[in-house]
């Protein structure tokens, strides 16, 4: 079936230490989105895809990168983690072309920061 | 800006009773509605969506949303709760034009007990 994989499903990180989460799509989706959601609050987005143009929100601290190699492929860099970045982390893919297309999500990967 | 507001945290009843999520919105233009449900430590699942048509929209699981222009509204609901649906609830808009981003509110958490 076609879908959105983000590996790992949990990751332990140390304090400081870059760590880096991966998203792999089968759907040949335009766009692929990073969502970071804490503690059963509403997801709120980082960053965005659309083919290879990047889109960083305003608000996203400058310690969230992201690389996307192919159409297949995006990953989430974060180059210091410090404890407020635990969190899920949900990976989002769509297409282009019609407000009717909604997301697809990875199961997500959620990151402990000890 | 675009933005959904979900007013009840937590939303309970009893197993085969009929249940409501609440979700108004507000946009600039037309608005693009959807329901996305999430169990505990999964990524998002679409439910349904509403673009243009028919006020009541039918979704996945049993599930449904009427729109209603005039009290800018979106509420999902069933006929009949299952246990199966205790999850958390988000409703979200999609600003097309505007980054084609999707917005989701704060989430309603469902509990259905025996």
């Amino acid at each position: 079936d076609a879908m959105v994989i983000q590996n790992p499903r949990y990751q332990v990180t140390q304090f400081g230490k870059p760590v880096t989460l991966s998203c792999s799509q089968t759907l040949n989706h335009n766009v692929m989105y990073w969502y970071q959601q804490k503690s059963s609050q509403a997801p709120k987005l980082l960053f965005h895809y659309y083919d290879k143009d990047f889109n960083n929100e305003a608000d996203t601290p400058d310690n969230f990168q992201s690389r996307r190699p192919n159409t297949s492929f995006c990953f989430l860099d974060i180059r210091s983690p410090g404890l407020g970045d635990a969190a899920m982390y949900l990976c989002a893919t769509s297409r282009a072309g019609g407000p009717d297309y909604g997301y697809t999500f990875g199961s997500g990967t959620r990151l402990t920061v000890v | 800006a675009q933005s959904v507001a979900q007013p009840e945290d937590q939303v309970n009843v009893a197993e085969g009773n009929p249940l409501t999520v609440k979700c108004t919105y507000s946009v600039s233009g037309n608005p693009y509605l959807f329901w996305y449900v999430q169990y505990p430590n999964r990524g998002l699942q679409f439910l349904l969506k509403y673009i243009t048509g028919d006020n009541l929209v039918k979704g996945s699981y049993g599930f449904e949303a009427e729109f209603n222009k005039s009290q800018t509204s979106f509420h999902l609901k069933k006929p009949s709760a299952l246990v199966s649906d205790s999850a958390l609830y988000f409703c979200a808009v999609r600003d097309w034009g505007g980054g084609n981003k999707l917005t989701f509110g704060t989430g309603t958490q469902l509990k259905v007990e025996l």
